[in-house]
């Protein structure tokens, strides 16, 4: 079953601008961890964040958890037309002896030059 | 680092041929590979979990015996569909983590996906 929903489904912008994309989920999570997907390829790990952190940076990323509202949100800064990819985000819980990630939907994003 | 290569990267075959992947971890031992399935502009299934020299962990509504999981050594995982048909045409993905020492909250590694289309 879906997990993470993301928001916006589909985001357009101009190269140089802020992209900011939401994840909500709905169960109690070990951690919250965003991947890049360029399309017809694998997914790229971009970022885990800990159910006990509450921000987190790298590089032009910037990743926020509010485990109170089981949301996080990822914001790219100075975006670049390479961004242009699908993002999802993917909660980390147990099951068992492992722990699994479930998807959520993905967010298109499309930076034009 | 944490490189995984998946091969192969298409794979084009007739209704009732036997098709396997291998997904290989190069530059770490993967104690736990995972297999997905991802439809066209949708999200990613999980299909099964592996844990090296153990048998795999199905999720719900996918089929063991035509799923065929093998996690052999740390550095390698196969998936063989079984008497592929069109249904199970799709886009399969491997990912590898690194658990050992029971270390919690490591991300996954994924392989570059195999393209299957059954004719």
């Amino acid at each position: 079953s879906q997990q993470g929903e993301e928001d916006p489904q589909a985001l357009s912008i101009q190269e140089g601008e802020n992209a900011t994309m939401n994840c909500s989920y709905k169960t109690s999570i070990n951690n919250l961890q965003w991947y890049r997907q360029n399309s017809g390829r694998g997914l790229v790990h971009l970022i885990l964040i800990r159910s006990n952190e509450r921000e987190k940076h790298s590089g032009r990323l910037r990743v926020t958890l509010d485990t109170s509202k089981k949301s996080s949100s990822l914001l790219i800064t100075a975006s670049r037309a390479a961004d242009t990819a699908s993002y999802f985000c993917a909660t980390d819980t147990y099951t068992g002896a492992n722990s699994k990630l479930t998807f959520g939907k993905g967010i298109t994003l499309s930076v034009r030059p | 680092g944490a490189v995984v290569s998946q091969h192969p990267s298409r794979v084009i075959c007739k209704s009732g041929t036997s098709v396997k992947i291998e997904c290989r971890s190069l530059d770490f031992q993967a104690t736990t590979m995972f297999w997905y399935r991802q439809f066209p502009k949708q999200s990613l299934m999980l299909m099964a979990t592996s844990n090296e020299g153990s048998k795999a962990t199905y999720e719900q509504g996918v089929e063991k015996d035509k799923f065929l999981i093998n996690h052999a050594s740390l550095t390698l995982s196969t998936l063989t569909v079984t008497s592929a048909h069109p249904e199970d045409s799709s886009f399969y993905i491997c990912s590898a983590r690194d658990d050992r020492g029971g270390r919690a909250n490591q991300p996954q590694h994924f392989g570059d996906g195999t393209r299957l289309s059954i004719l």
